[in-house]
């Protein structure tokens, strides 16, 4: 699976959008992007994914660039319930990596008031 | 509602003793997974498995054995063979049609005294 590079930190004022990058240079075509966050000392919690299109749910919105290097995870109007460590994840999807998923050190992000 | 149940939530033992941790899924999912975490740090794949009866290794299966008898159900055991067990143990679960969209509990936190 291609290694992900995301920045350690990021802040976000309440309200406003939150705009979390990833740098997957190495991605191969049938390689899907996937996000998910974790809340402190909770399990991680699933967000979205894509292969090139842009992709929205209810939770997010999923930008991925047309060379698909790199991709930008939104949310829109950040709450303070948004804090929480994001990862960026690269893998192949259905049984080709059977499930295995690799996990970096994400980003934190942090909602301020 | 479902969900998947870790526990205890907490649980200490004492150096060179075995202990099990319980992971119990009732969204009739097909594969489960066994995720540890250190402080500060991502989550490494301990096991997974895919079907009732069948488990494979993962990055770090080193001092850990599993069962699989069950589909809700996929225990951890931690031996006394695992140099480092103190950490916090994530279980998850996915259907097999979408194997990355993972479910994770809430985790049981363990430390060896």
């Amino acid at each position: 699976d291609a290694k992900t590079t995301q920045p350690p930190s990021m802040d976000c004022a309440e309200g406003r959008a939150a705009n979390l990058p990833c740098n997957h240079s190495t991605i191969s075509g049938n390689e899907y992007v996937y996000w998910y966050r974790q809340i402190h000392s909770q399990g991680p919690q699933y967000i979205i994914h894509g292969l090139k299109n842009n992709e929205t749910n209810e939770m997010a919105s999923l930008i991925i660039t047309e060379d698909r290097k790199s991709s930008t995870l939104i949310l829109p109007h950040a709450t303070l319930r948004d804090t929480a460590v994001y990862y960026c994840i690269v893998a192949g999807a259905g049984g080709t990596s059977y499930g295995k998923l690799t996990f970096g050190q994400g980003t934190i992000l942090t909602v301020h008031p | 509602d479902g969900g998947i149940t870790q526990s205890p939530k907490y649980l200490f033992r004492k150096e060179g003793q075995n202990v099990t941790l319980s992971c119990e899924q009732n969204l009739n999912h097909d594969a489960m997974y066994w995720y540890r975490q250190d402080p500060g740090q991502g989550l490494r794949l301990i096991y997974y498995s895919q079907i009732v009866n069948d488990f494979q290794k993962g990055d770090i299966a080193e001092g850990y054995s599993v069962s699989r008898e069950k589909k809700e159900s996929f225990p951890l055991t931690v031996t006394s063979a695992q140099k480092n067990p103190t950490a916090f143990y994530l279980c998850a679960s996915s259907y097999r049609e979408s194997y990355n969209e993972q479910f994770f509990g809430p985790g049981t936190r363990l430390t060896v005294l």
